[in-house]
């Protein structure tokens, strides 16, 4: 159990494009999804926190009209980057977690890889 | 906030031996403690987890230890292999919080 998929697996797109990134628990309800960004050699960092049916929270820093986050359902959380620049370019990795069953662990999906050219 | 300092951040043993990777967290309230394994490109994979009221935790070849004290955990890994070459990532939550705080990550290389 504990599935959480992620597409695409890779894009790459011209400056000034948007993305949408999905990310799917596939056997359990999400009641929590996390999105990070990871950079070569370095550690995730948390982007923002988003709850089923209600408004992602933002980490300080994280620009939330350039990082648009969905979560509509309890097993699907949408990341689109906006307006996308070769800054942007990264390694984006979502998470989930229930907090019934498997409380506060979180499962990761298998990462975008996004180029900006 | 929570921070959590990982040391070291990179590790050479040789087949068999042993690998310990340590962590410290500054927030008292935080009460549990994953650690993931992340293999090149690939996803985070948690490896083992310890709650507060745990101090040793053990899975096969991999150990976890927690000192509330001292606020530090440890994961120990024995007879090393090949395979287990990779990058950890320790992490804290305090209770009541959903966001882990994670480590700088701790690159461990496993020479045959």
């Amino acid at each position: 159990g504990a599935v959480v998929s992620q597409h695409p697996s890779w894009v790459i797109c011209k400056s000034g494009t948007s993305v949408k990134i999905e990310c799917r628990s596939l056997d359990f309800q999400a009641t929590t999804m996390f999105w990070y960004r990871q950079f070569p050699k370095q550690s995730l960092m948390l982007m923002a926190t988003s709850n089923e049916g209600s408004k992602a929270t933002y980490e300080q820093g994280v620009e939330k009209d350039k990082f648009l986050i969905n979560h509509a359902s309890l097993t699907l959380s949408t990341l689109t980057v906006t307006s996308a620049h070769p800054e942007d370019s990264s390694f984006y990795i979502c998470s989930a977690s229930d907090s019934g069953v498997f409380g506060e662990t979180q499962y990761f999906g298998p990462g975008t890889r996004l180029l900006v050219l | 906030g929570e921070n959590v300092e990982q040391h070291p951040s990179t590790l050479s043993v040789q087949e068999g031996d042993s690998a310990v990777i340590k962590c410290t967290y500054s927030d008292s309230a935080s009460n549990y403690f994953p650690w993931y394994k992340q293999e090149l490109g690939k996803r985070p994979q948690l490896i083992i987890d310890i709650r507060s009221n745990v101090g040793e935790k053990k899975d096969q070849r991999i150990a976890v230890t927690l000192n509330k004290t001292a606020k530090h955990f440890s994961l120990h890994i024995t007879e090393t292999q090949p395979e287990d070459s990779a990058v950890y990532f320790c992490a804290a939550i305090p209770l009541g919080y959903s966001t882990l705080t994670f480590g700088k990550g701790t690159m461990l290389l496993v020479s045959p």
